[in-house]
């Protein structure tokens, strides 16, 4: 079946560094969106793509729809501590089809 | 202007029983969405509502099932609750049918004894 395959799963990173991770699937995608989740919370919407090689920014986050449709990345510059969490990559072909998750990638900040 | 809300927020059942879980979804969004997350693990799509009918499903059995109400509101049903069945359940509401801009509720954590 369909899967989304993100690396890293885990990731520790001193405050201020840039942080980048990705997803990848062997299926086309029409739609990639990003989430962060916290812990006991739900997920929160950061990015949404839905062009190929569409780049959007949110801030200190810059995500890239990939070429190929079959992957996108997400970075975080200058990173801070309300950064750590999990961030998932979400995606979809079209209407009728189901909703796929990434496993996630961990992200923590060293003191 | 609320966002999604789900209730309850913690529930307690023990195996064979059934479950109602309930999702308000955010003002303006019409399509419901529901995930179960095991612990440490992502999200895994159950099903999602549209117009009052299930339109995509995940790979969940038929003990799992849901209804929308006209105000968009929805239901997840669980029955003949199994142990695996403890997780966090989380609803997502967005605009139209498929994958769009979900919004997610905090979700309603279940333990099964």
């Amino acid at each position: 079946g369909q899967q989304l395959n993100q690396s890293p799963q885990s990731m520790f990173i001193q405050e201020g560094e840039d942080v980048s991770m990705n997803c990848t699937s062997s299926s086309i995608f029409n739609t990639w969106l990003w989430y962060k989740q916290d812990p006991g919370e739900g997920p929160v919407l950061l990015i949404a793509l839905y062009k190929a090689g569409e780049l959007t920014s949110n801030g200190r986050l810059t995500a890239q729809f990939g070429i190929t449709r079959k992957d996108s990345f997400l970075n975080i510059s200058a990173s801070i501590p309300s950064d750590v969490g999990i961030y998932f990559c979400v995606s979809g072909r079209n209407r009728d089809d189901k909703i796929i998750f990434g496993k996630g990638t961990r992200l923590h900040i060293l003191p | 202007d609320a966002g999604v809300t789900q209730s309850p927020t913690h529930l307690i059942k023990t195996r064979g029983q059934q479950v109602t879980l309930r999702c308000s979804p955010k003002s303006g969004h019409d399509t419901v969405s529901w995930y179960q997350q095991a612990l440490g693990q992502g999200p895994q799509f159950i099903f999602q509502y549209y117009e009052e009918e299930e339109r995509q499903r995940g790979n969940f059995p038929d003990r799992f099932s849901g209804h929308q109400f006209p105000n968009y509101s929805s239901e997840l049903n669980v029955n003949a609750l199994l142990l695996g069945d403890s997780a966090l359940y989380l609803c997502a509401s967005s605009s139209g049918q498929g994958i769009g801009e979900q919004y997610f509720g905090p979700g309603t954590r279940l333990t099964v004894t």
